[in-house]
């Protein structure tokens, strides 16, 4: 079942502007991460956020967890065309063995 | 980064035939790998958690007898795709965490593949 829950599902926007994109879920985690997958290829991992944390920042990526409301928000500032692509949040549990579960996916297009 | 090969890119066979694909984790090492399956604009469906030296473990609705995991390296693994028939046609995704060094195991992140997308005709 469908953990991760993104929405909007599509987002587009002009370069330069700010993206932010949410996810819900629905259980206990350990951690959430946002991925990224340009059209046809493999998933890139962006960042991970833990339980206990309520912000990240990395580059232009900012990162926010509410785990009173099970959300979480990505904000790329400052968009640019070759962010383009589809992102997905995944929540995680403990041990090393545990497997992610991906919500549905934004598609995120940044027209020049 | 940690770098997961996935081969082939792409493959088109015909139905009735098995397909392999390779899973390596290039620059370390992987106990676990994870097999996804992802319809075209859609999420990715976990099809099953492949144990190096043991056996898969599949989630539910995934056949084990169809999609047949071998995890007998810490950097390999494969999944074959036996009798393919045309609804087996999809992109198929491995993933692995690097259970030892740099990273730990606990991290959370994964390292991804390029995909496979199968193709039967």
């Amino acid at each position: 079942s469908q953990q991760g829950e993104e929405d909007p599902q599509a987002l587009s926007i002009q370069e330069g502007e700010n993206a932010t994109m949410n996810c819900s879920y629905k259980t206990s985690i350990n951690n959430l991460q946002w991925y990224r997958q340009n059209s046809g290829r493999g998933l890139v991992h962006l960042i991970l956020i833990r339980s206990n944390e309520r912000e990240k920042h990395s580059g232009r990526l900012r990162v926010t967890l509410d785990t009173s409301k099970k959300s979480s928000s990505l904000l790329i500032t400052a968009s640019r065309a070759a962010d383009t692509a589809s992102y997905f949040c995944a929540t995680g549990h403990t041990g090393a063995n545990s497997k992610l579960t991906f919500g549905k996916g934004i598609t995120l297009s940044v027209r020049p | 980064g940690a770098v997961v090969s996935q081969h082939p890119s792409r493959v088109i066979c015909k139905s009735g035939t098995s397909v392999k694909i390779e899973c390596r984790s290039l620059d370390f090492q992987a106990t676990t790998m994870f097999w996804y399956r992802q319809f075209p604009k859609q999420s990715l469906m976990l099809m099953a958690t492949s144990n190096e030296g043991s056996k898969a473990t599949y989630e539910q609705g995934v056949e084990k007898d169809k999609f047949l995991i071998n995890h007998a390296s810490l950097t390999l693994s494969t999944l074959t795709v036996t009798s393919a028939h045309p609804e087996d046609s999809s992109f198929y995704i491995c993933s692995a965490r690097d259970s030892g060094g740099r990273q730990g195991p606990n991290t959370g992140e994964l390292f991804f593949g390029e995909g496979s997308r199968l193709t039967v005709l």
